[in-house]
């Protein structure tokens, strides 16, 4: 398996709080994304980066942030969170070229 | 825009049935077409991919650009082949797309013994 871990791996919030989820990868890929998984939608992209402090909006990034200050490590933050945003989240990482993603393991996060 | 359409949410064959995984695209340019599977509470993994037309786990799948179509088929399934199947888009060389895809909404395959 590709080195990309996801922490938490489980998390329940209030709705209003802020949230942080984390993607961390060793294997040096350029390019990290942020997807939310819910059913009847697949797999929906929420942001993206491209480079080291180079981001960008995915198809859903209202109420998302993101930022990627090292090549390893993509965050995720819900800046007030609601509970539209109980999901499972995915962070993938891919390499420049025809190269393919790999995913990390999900986070489940509940907004009650 | 883009977009990939799996028509079956849920699809239930018995062991050692042909299946057969629906999955059409609307994509103006080239695509890059891929078959990803996520068993129980796993990760996604890639399956297969258009481009290198392997057979993986027995399945297999064309592009079809006349009818923007990309089947999963594999000719006897197993009960291990239960999961839930994504078919996804990533646009085209030559474009700036860093490698973004475009996922279908997922067929949830169960195979009875």
């Amino acid at each position: 398996d590709a080195g990309i871990t996801q922490s938490p791996r489980h998390k329940v919030t209030e709705t209003g709080t802020p949230v942080t989820l984390r993607c961390h990868q060793t294997e040096n890929h350029r390019y990290m994304y942020w997807y939310r998984q819910d059913p009847g939608h697949g797999l929906r992209l929420i942001h993206y980066s491209y480079g080291v402090k180079d981001t960008d909006k995915g198809e859903v990034s209202d109420g998302y942030s993101v930022s990627r200050s090292k090549t390893e490590d993509f965050l995720l933050t819900l800046e007030s969170a609601t509970s539209s945003q109980t999901s499972v989240y995915f962070c993938a990482i891919s390499g420049v070229g025809n190269t393919e993603a790999f995913f990390g393991q999900g986070t489940r996060l509940t907004v009650v | 825009a883009q977009r990939v359409t799996q028509p079956e949410k849920l699809l239930s064959v018995f062991k050692g049935a042909p299946v057969e995984l629906k999955c059409n695209y609307s994509y103006s340019g080239s695509p890059e077409l891929f078959w990803y599977v996520q068993y129980s509470r796993q990760r996604l993994q890639l399956l297969l991919r258009h481009i290198s037309r392997e057979s993986i786990k027995g399945f297999t799948a064309d592009l079809n650009k006349g009818e923007t179509s990309f089947h999963l088929k594999k000719p006897f399934a197993q009960e291990e082949d239960s999961a839930m199947y994504y078919c996804a888009l990533k646009e085209g060389a030559g474009g700036t797309s860093y490698g973004k895809l475009t996922f279908g909404q997922g067929t949830i395959l169960t195979v009875h013994p």
